[in-house]
């Protein structure tokens, strides 16, 4: 079975600009959760859904926003980009809420 | 507070030594799972083990051992016989179930296995 899926791999954009980033779950799970990496840190969780709905939030601007679609992946875009988010952002899916969460190869932002 | 704490930046052994990464965490819940993920140089961190708090038994699986104590707060991992391909980053995670399930991280322990 295939694993969870990210895209696009990297990524370079100019601040102030707007980016999508895109996520599909492994088959059957329902959850997805999106993390932020910066080098030499653990990642810091930004949002979770579950069945479509937002089920947490974490301590993210709002220009951070995300959205889960009906065959379960997601979307997370951050407008107005700062040097600051030049991260790796991770995507996470579990079968539920609360389960072990299974992490994709992640999306590599650069914001110049 | 919920919170991990992996005190262990960096750790360098050879190849065949054994090493234990540290992992002490705090939570106010009665039931916890904790988690060990591994993250190799390609980014992807990968899924190792979740434990539940009311099984303080010993995990092993083949090189893998993870020990667990509550009265210390600590889920700590062993790499028995290291090898080269055990050089990642190693997380210990904590969800918090009251959030989503979020997953809080240590900051992470950078492990060189040298040949």
């Amino acid at each position: 079975d295939a694993g969870v899926t990210q895209s696009p791999t990297h990524l370079i954009k100019t601040r102030g600009q707007q980016v999508t980033l895109r996520c599909s779950p492994i088959s059957g799970h329902k959850s997805v959760s999106w993390y932020q990496q910066v080098l030499g840190q653990g990642p810091q969780f930004i949002f979770q859904y579950y069945e479509k709905e937002e089920r947490g939030r974490g301590n993210f601007p709002d220009r951070f926003s995300a959205r889960q679609f009906p065959n379960y992946s997601s979307e997370l875009n951050v407008n107005a980009l700062l040097l600051g988010d030049s991260a790796l952002y991770l995507c996470a899916s579990s079968l539920d809420v609360g389960d072990e969460q299974y992490f994709g190869p992640g999306t590599r932002l650069t914001v110049t | 507070a919920q919170k991990v704490t992996q005190a262990q930046t960096e750790i360098s052994v050879v190849e065949k030594e054994d090493v234990t990464l540290d992992c002490v965490y705090e939570t106010r819940d009665t039931t916890y799972y904790l988690f060990w993920y591994k993250q190799p140089p390609s980014g992807e961190l990968v899924f190792l083990i979740r434990r539940n708090s009311f099984d303080e038994q010993n995990e092993i699986s083949g090189r893998y051992s993870w020990n667990f104590q509550k009265s210390t707060s600590s889920f700590n991992f062993t790499i028995t016989a290291s090898q080269v391909v055990d050089s990642a980053v190693y997380f210990c995670a904590l969800p918090i179930y009251n959030q989503g399930g979020k997953l809080i991280f240590g900051q992470g322990t950078e492990l060189s296995v040298k040949p």
